[in-house]
């Protein structure tokens, strides 16, 4: 079926980067636009940025930009989050997600990351 | 960036009743680009509308999605026992943002 696996929770400490990887299956991998998207602790959702699977090509939130590299490996459908420089409001659940055919919405999630920043 | 807003923070109902939240945009959003999601404690958020009025494959048709240019609107007719949980509206311009969510939860 069609899903996306995201790997466990990670607990690091500040100035320390993380890398966050979610496999793809059940779809053509090169054919969607993917997301990654973030939840603090009982707060709301934060785009980060997208990447396309086929060329690599990424664009990211502003906020982020500089600390922040999506990258993909074709060959076994999985994307990579490098986080840097973490601080502790990056202490967040963190997703990916596939965009839809028609561009504006996402219609498959991950299972989500915790990542924890905490000295 | 577009900014949106929802309302009510919280919304408490009962089983059966109707629940009308609302999603409004710091400027327009092409109707194309305004989703709908859904999500529950410990769980991934899961897409309800697309297009602002296109149930995603799945979706029950007591939910539906209406609105344009700044003002959107996510009904849920009648309230069934799994739909407690918090909503997010989401715009895809030049880059996408979410509302802050609206929680409904029982009365």
């Amino acid at each position: 079926q069609v899903q996306l696996v995201q790997s466990g929770a990670e607990v690091k400490k500040p100035g320390a980067s993380v890398k966050v990887s979610c496999k793809a299956s059940g779809f053509t991998f090169s054919s969607y636009y993917m997301h990654w998207v973030r939840q603090a602790p009982g707060q709301g959702l934060e785009w980060m940025g997208i990447i396309n699977p086929s060329y690599g090509s990424t664009t990211y939130a502003q906020k982020l930009q500089g600390r922040v590299t999506m990258t993909r490996d074709t060959s076994t459908s999985t994307l990579y989050m490098e986080l840097r420089s973490l601080r502790s409001d990056d202490t967040a659940v963190y997703y990916c997600t596939r965009q839809t055919v028609s561009g504006a919405a996402f219609d498959i999630w991950g299972q989500g990351t915790m990542v924890t920043v905490s000295s | 960036e577009i900014v949106l807003t929802q309302s009510p923070g919280t919304l408490s109902l009962s089983p059966g009743e109707r629940a009308t939240l609302s999603c409004r945009a710091s400027q327009s959003v092409s109707s194309n680009y305004l989703a709908w999601y859904q999500q529950k404690p410990g769980q991934a958020p899961r897409l309800l509308i697309y297009g602002a009025s296109s149930r995603a494959t799945g979706i029950p048709d007591r939910f539906s999605g209406s609105g344009s240019g700044t003002d959107f609107t996510l009904t849920i007719s009648r309230l069934e026992p799994e739909d407690f949980a918090v909503y997010y509206c989401q715009q895809y311009g030049s880059s996408p943002t979410f509302g802050p969510g609206t929680k409904v939860d029982i009365k």
